[in-house]
């Protein structure tokens, strides 16, 4: 199956620094990739969804100057957590869909745990 | 509003029993339909999905799950649970039209098999 992968899997920064993570589709082009957020036992919270090439629809109430999606290739989309503060500390991952009969389908990645000190 | 609705957050079964994770749904038209099961520290891994066709849908490791349109649930079972069953299920939903074709997910149900 198509497999998706995010780096690093596990980030730990201090307050007031910025964080990149990345999402990578590895063996299939993604035309749409998602930005969830997971708080301890909760659900996925969709914080944006972002098209290659254009640029990202963020939820209502996620702070996009915050939150930094870029979506430069069909295989790559980056989150940047800006002047991080330790409320952003969270498990995100990231999702990916191709275009096409197969839409319906979204490979998940592993997901980064990221702790703000 | 559109949702997905687990009404459990934890379901407790014996190793050898059945198992059931419920799940039901309120969006308009006929949706795709989902199980993503999440081990600690991990992302979603995929169980199976319903598209169209057979109500019984079979999936990943034994897992299955059945559309009920009157319903407007999807349950997922599986005949004999494993200790390593043991973790966190998600059901999702995807409108086929609107909504920005966004998925929505469950509230998750924490599934524990004891030996």
């Amino acid at each position: 199956g198509a497999v998706v992968s995010q780096h690093p899997s596990r980030v730990i920064c201090k307050s007031g620094t910025s964080v990149k993570i990345e999402c990578r589709s590895l063996d299939f082009q993604a035309t749409t990739m998602f930005w969830y957020r997971q708080f301890p036992k909760k659900s996925l919270m969709l914080m944006a969804t972002s098209n290659e090439g254009s640029k990202a629809t963020y939820e209502q109430g996620v702070e996009k100057d915050k939150f930094l999606i870029n979506h430069a290739s069909l295989t790559l989309s980056t989150l940047t957590v800006t002047s991080a503060h330790p409320e952003d500390s969270s498990f995100y991952i990231c999702s990916a869909r191709t275009s096409g009969s197969s839409s319906y389908e979204q490979y998940f990645g592993p997901g980064t745990r990221l702790t703000v000190t | 509003a559109q949702s997905v609705a687990q009404p459990e957050d934890q379901v407790n079964v014996a190793e050898g029993n059945p198992l059931t994770v419920k799940c039901t749904y309120s969006v308009s038209g006929n949706p795709y339909l989902f199980w993503y099961v999440q081990y600690p520290n991990r992302g979603l891994q995929f169980l199976l999905k319903y598209i169209t066709g057979d109500n019984l849908v079979k999936g990943s490791y034994g897992f299955e799950a059945e559309f009920n349109k009157s319903q407007t649930s999807f349950h997922l079972k599986k005949p004999s649970a494993l200790v390593s069953d043991s973790a966190l299920y998600f059901c999702a939903v995807r409108p086929r039209r609107g909504g920005g074709f966004k998925t929505i997910f469950g509230a998750g149900t924490r599934l524990f098999v004891k030996a």
